[in-house]
């Protein structure tokens, strides 16, 4: 399978540890997206990268989040210090470069439970 | 700041039906417009995408949409659904200014009856 790919595919943490999800983009893909989604509702943009670079961030992503991309190749998502609020689907993407508009292309999702 | 809108949360139709799931959004620029589709237990997978030219865009498994840009709407069409494509839709915006963030609706929740 050349899809994107996510570990771990579930997570369970208690309030105040410290999570990381790796993502796995297509290969050759150089840029890096990563999303989370709640119940109910539609993905939110967090960060994207371009190679190692990272470009974007959302609001959304607070202090608590970071991410990074070393090599240019697979992407870690760390929340530290955890909260309820932050069970959700974490979603990664990838997509070619070079066209604006570009198609992205998403894996399974890690899905967080904070409790 | 950009917003989708899908108006429609959960639609049942039967089989053979006809759909049109609704999406506006609310940019005045150039926008590139995307719409995703999230089967059960599977991850989100593009439909179609509509970034420059015919407004009238087809994608996969006998879907379209159109873009009318005075109306800000991309909504999704199919003449005849099947109990296959009992799935969550989501339509996505992204800003053709250079950032690379997708926008998405809140998505529609499509159950097709045999």
């Amino acid at each position: 399978d050349t899809g994107v790919s996510q570990d771990p595919r579930h997570k369970i943490t208690k309030r105040g540890q410290n999570v990381t999800f790796r993502c796995d983009p297509i290969s050759e893909h150089n840029r890096l997206y990563w999303y989370r989604q709640t119940l109910g509702q539609g993905p939110e943009f967090l960060t994207y990268f371009q190679n190692e670079a990272q470009l974007e961030k959302s609001r959304l992503l607070s202090d608590r989040f970071s991410a990074e991309r070393p090599k240019g190749s697979f992407s870690t998502l760390e929340i530290q210090r955890t909260e309820q609020g932050d069970s959700a689907m974490y979603l990664c993407a990838s997509s070619p470069g070079g066209l604006q508009g570009e198609t992205q292309y998403f894996g399974p999702g890690t899905r967080l439970l904070v409790l | 700041a950009q917003s989708v809108s899908q108006h429609n949360h959960h639609v049942i139709l039967s089989e053979a039906a006809s759909l049109e799931l609704g999406c506006n959004y609310s940019y005045g620029g150039t926008v590139n417009l995307f719409w995703y589709v999230q089967y059960p237990g599977q991850h989100l997978q593009l439909l179609l995408k509509y970034f420059s030219g015919d407004p009238l865009v087809k994608g996969i498994k006998g879907f379209e949409a159109e873009f009318i840009k005075s109306k800000f709407s991309f909504n999704l069409r199919k003449p005849s659904v099947q109990w296959s494509d009992t799935a969550e839709y989501f339509c996505a915006v992204n800003l053709d200014t250079g950032r690379r963030a997708l926008t998405f609706g809140s998505g529609t929740r499509l159950q097709v009856q045999p």
